[in-house]
């Protein structure tokens, strides 16, 4: 397998633009998770699907932001509009079930969003 | 909120000598994972550690973990260049949801 693949690995773009990042995890995984990293707040949850279907939203900064997953090898994480404070840099991860747990996640590469 | 801070900030050493990394939570968990970050890359993980284990070992890597004084430590032995990176631990999230939670890392330098 590949790896979770991110894409674009960077995007510059202007504030107020829509932006679309997008992920696909491991074959068989069955949870996905969108990260975002600054080096204010370091590496911060923002959403995270369970087959397919979104389960905590709660760290979606406001609702400019949107994720969805329809179907288990695709992933999208939107910004519309996008403002300067959106720069950062944003994972893709994914990760089987344990019994008690989740796995080891495995990170993309990750997508380096600068908004201007 | 951050459940898992690693301490120090960050840490240089020559190569040959032993890294060690810490990081304390406030609430219970499940599991304590351990991962690296390369300058410009994704993370890795390297251990995963059960709230009823208190040591795991992995090349040379060393994990503990003392739940009751909600810590855990990472000693890399005999470190080499290729080990600068970052490393954070994750803890399960506050309410036992499971999903991990990132400190914001140690950020280790080694000296060839």
């Amino acid at each position: 397998d590949a790896g979770v693949i991110q894409s674009p690995r960077h995007e510059v773009t202007e504030m107020g633009q829509e932006v679309t990042l997008r992920c696909k995890p491991i074959s068989g995984h069955d949870y996905l998770f969108w990260y975002r990293q600054t080096m204010m707040r370091g590496l911060e949850l923002l959403i995270y699907f369970n087959n397919n279907v979104p389960i905590d939203d709660s760290g979606m900064p406001e609702d400019r932001f949107s994720a969805k997953m329809p179907n288990a090898s695709f992933s999208t994480l939107k910004i519309q509009p996008s403002e300067p404070r959106d720069s950062a840099v944003y994972f893709c991860a994914s990760s089987f079930s344990l019994v008690a747990g989740v796995g080891e996640l495995f990170f993309g590469e990750g997508s380096r969003l600068t908004v201007l | 909120s951050q459940q898992g801070e690693e301490d120090p900030q960050a840490l240089s050493i020559q190569e040959g000598e032993n890294a060690t990394m810490n990081c304390s939570y406030k609430t219970s968990i499940n599991n304590l994972q351990w991962y690296r970050q390369n300058s410009g890359r994704g993370l890795v993980h390297l251990i995963l550690i059960r709230s009823n284990e208190r040591e795991k070992h992995s090349g040379r890597l060393r994990v503990t973990l003392d739940t009751s004084k909600k810590s855990s430590s990472l000693l890399i032995t005999a470190s080499r260049a290729a080990d600068t990176a970052s490393y954070f631990c994750a803890t399960d999230r506050p309410g036992g949801s499971y999903i991990p939670t990132f400190g914001r890392g140690t950020s280790l330098i080694v000296h060839p």
